[in-house]
């Protein structure tokens, strides 16, 4: 079974920063199939980026997502109030999440 | 639109069963698999498996063998996830969720709103 390893578990940062989280597998792991979500407290995840690069409808430009093989990154350009979240990565299993909350 | 609507929160008694329903709408329901996720109070995700909504075959994700089952009804556009012999550890949200795909290992593109289950005597 594929391990998905994140970091860090924390992110502090202000409104305006830019915020790299890191997603690492344990094994080569096909792009296609890298996904990201957001999850905000009380509410059901929320697909962020698909195929590693690919955004999901309505999300907005300031996120993106690269990487292949083992290590994955999802960038949130210039973080607005409403970013301050866990996020997720996952291939089948999910990584343990990082979380963004405001410095 | 699509939307999937689940049933609302359980609490069972350690040794019980429940059973949790996602109900599909607006898109053919056989044309994409589902997948349940289990999120333990103040945890993380847990991919617990999905099913074929063609054939009903279930694939189960390593922990999640022997006391969970996975089913449809394809009549009411129906999946359902039972959980036998409840544990205190079973206290948790499960969510149903959209594969983008049939394979089961796509992206998952829309989620239930969550089933809190709570086991406690």
């Amino acid at each position: 079974e594929i391990v998905l390893t994140q970091s860090p578990g924390t992110l502090s940062l202000s409104p305006g920063e830019r915020a790299t989280l890191s997603c690492r597998a344990s094994q080569s792991v096909s792009s296609s199939y890298l996904a990201w979500y957001q999850q905000k407290p009380g509410q059901a995840p929320r697909l962020l980026i698909y195929g590693a690069s690919s955004r999901a409808t309505g999300i907005p430009d300031r996120f993106s997502g690269s990487g292949s093989g083992t290590d994955f990154t999802l960038t949130i350009s210039r973080l607005e109030p409403e970013d301050f979240a866990v996020y997720y990565c996952q291939q089948s299993t999910f990584g343990q999440g990082t979380k963004v909350e405001i410095k | 639109q699509v939307q999937l609507v689940q049933s609302g929160s359980e609490l069972k008694k350690p040794g019980a069963s429940v059973k949790v329903s996602c109900k599909a709408s607006g898109y053919t329901f056989t044309s994409y698999a589902m997948n349940w996720v289990r999120q333990a109070p103040g945890q993380g995700l847990e991919w617990m498996g999905w099913i074929n909504t063609n054939t009903g075959n279930p694939t189960y994700a390593q922990g999640f063998t022997g006391r969970f089952v996975f089913s449809l009804d394809t009549s009411v556009s129906t999946a359902y996830l039972q959980i036998s012999s409840l544990k205190a550890e079973d206290t948790a949200v499960y969510y149903c969720a959209r594969d983008a795909g049939y394979s089961g290992y796509d992206e998952l593109d829309y989620w239930g709103q969550g089933t809190l289950v709570t086991v406690s005597s």
